[in-house]
């Protein structure tokens, strides 16, 4: 069974739409990594945090270190955006271990 | 060139070849990772690389061989590979173990 779980595993916006994908994961953990990867394979490191909030343009990665529960959250959704977003965690240690991802499509 | 690159990005190879993926990273980071993502499946990691000295393996198999001859470069050596070693193999580099890794666009492998 994986450690780190996303919901939902697909998702169909309209353009414009606010977008939230839940990440929740079963150990304590030093830091969670978002990513983005497009259709063709390559990953973009989107966030990484370890406690609160950070906002990058549009998206905002929240974290709850006692809930043990991350939310992306996308405003003003476009279809650029249209990706598989993958959730990481790093328990104590140097390795990270990955979701399966969410994928994304955004429909104009 | 910036960012992280590999080459090739496709490779079909048969059950008996001999072959290498590459990996170059020009952001002057210590740590280097090689993944493997299989379809509907989370990344593996199969190796981890700090200032040249393996510092992970994930029980990958033998026929996999990983070298790194500086901080800058990582290669994959493949030999007598499977057909379900298909994948997409990434490899990714972060300033210092642990830290934000960014990514190459990968290799995507098919055995036959």
């Amino acid at each position: 069974k994986n450690e780190v779980e996303q919901s939902p595993q697909n998702l169909t916006a309209q353009e414009g739409e606010f977008i939230t994908i839940n990440c929740s994961y079963s150990v304590g953990i030093s830091a969670l990594h978002w990513l983005q990867q497009h259709p063709g394979g390559g990953i973009v490191s989107l966030f990484m945090l370890s406690s609160g909030k950070k906002k990058h343009g549009r998206l905002i990665a929240t974290i709850n270190i006692q809930e043990k529960h991350s939310s992306l959250h996308i405003t003003a959704s476009h279809p650029r955006d249209s990706a598989v977003y993958i959730c990481a965690v790093r328990p104590t240690g140097n390795q990270f271990y990955f979701g399966t991802g969410t994928s994304l499509t955004v429909i104009p | 060139e910036t960012g992280v690159t590999q080459t090739p990005r496709h490779l079909v190879m048969g059950m008996t070849n001999k072959k290498s993926l590459k990996c170059e990273q020009h952001l002057g980071h210590n740590a280097m990772y090689w993944y493997k993502q299989s379809a509907k499946k989370p990344l593996e990691l199969m190796f981890v690389y700090s200032l040249e000295e393996r510092v992970e393996n994930n029980s990958v198999p033998s026929r996999f061989s990983p070298e790194c001859p500086n901080s800058s470069h990582l290669f994959l050596h493949l030999h007598t590979l499977q057909p379900e070693d298909s994948a997409l193999y990434l490899c990714a580099s972060s300033q210092q173990l642990g830290g934000e890794q960014f990514f190459g666009p990968g290799t995507r492998l098919t055995v036959l």
